[in-house]
């Protein structure tokens, strides 16, 4: 079926450094992405979203680069800081456009 | 003022109980969902309610019966509970039903920790 980056695997930095977390997609007709940060304990915080017509759309340290051809979905996020450290996941509308579907997650850790 | 809550944050008890868990969000949406985390932190909606009318049910076992006296409540009522249950289970709002037809994102709660022994 179709599938949102079914993996949680563990992306380490250093304090300072950019942080890139990627997320494959396999529902071609999606049109809508989002990526959310869960923190230890917390729910998943909307972070920065970005519709299918655009490639690249920026926020504040962070940006979201999507690639249709690949189905591939980045963020990048500038100069981590410790409070980056968090579960990142990327989330896709279905078909009918009223649900999201999350993919794995990733975890971030930021090393001081 | 939390913008979408739920209680209890923890919540612990015994296979074959009943349980239920509560939802409210006072940011005026008109869409709420149940979302399931598992211990390998992947993220599944359960329910999905518009202006108290479901609209989305991902093959939950009927086991599982939200109901929603008005929008800016939904609860999660779990009848004989199983091992399998234990979780974390999030509440979420968002304006509109259509999800990023107005760019609209989802607001999720804390969660509750359910743990079935």
């Amino acid at each position: 079926g179709e599938s949102v980056g079914l993996h949680l695997p563990t992306l380490s930095v250093q304090e300072g450094d950019n942080s890139i977390i990627n997320c494959a997609y396999s529902n071609s007709a999606s049109d809508y992405f989002i990526w959310y940060k869960q923190e230890s304990g917390k729910g998943p915080q909307f972070i920065i979203d970005i519709r299918s017509n655009m490639d690249k759309r920026q926020g504040q340290r962070v940006t979201v680069l999507l690639n249709k051809t690949v189905k591939h979905l980045s963020l990048q996020i500038a100069a981590t800081q410790p409070g980056d450290s968090a579960v990142y996941f990327c989330a896709e509308n279905n078909n009918a456009g009223n649900m999201l579907t999350f993919g794995g997650g990733t975890r971030l850790m930021v090393k001081p | 003022d939390t913008a979408v809550s739920q209680t209890p944050k923890y919540l612990v008890t015994q296979m074959g109980n009943d349980k239920s868990i509560k939802c409210e969000q006072n940011l005026g949406h008109d869409t709420m969902y149940w979302y399931k985390q598992d211990s390998k932190k992947f993220l599944k909606i359960m329910f999905s309610y518009n202006n108290k009318e479901l609209i989305i049910n991902e093959t939950v076992p009927n086991r599982f019966s939200p109901k929603s006296p008005d929008k800016a409540h939904l609860n999660l009522h779990i009848n004989s509970l199983e091992l399998g249950d234990s979780a974390v289970y999030f509440c979420a709002s968002s304006q509109d039903r259509w999800a990023g037809a107005t760019g609209e994102t989802q607001y999720f709660g804390p969660g509750t920790r359910l743990l079935v022994l």
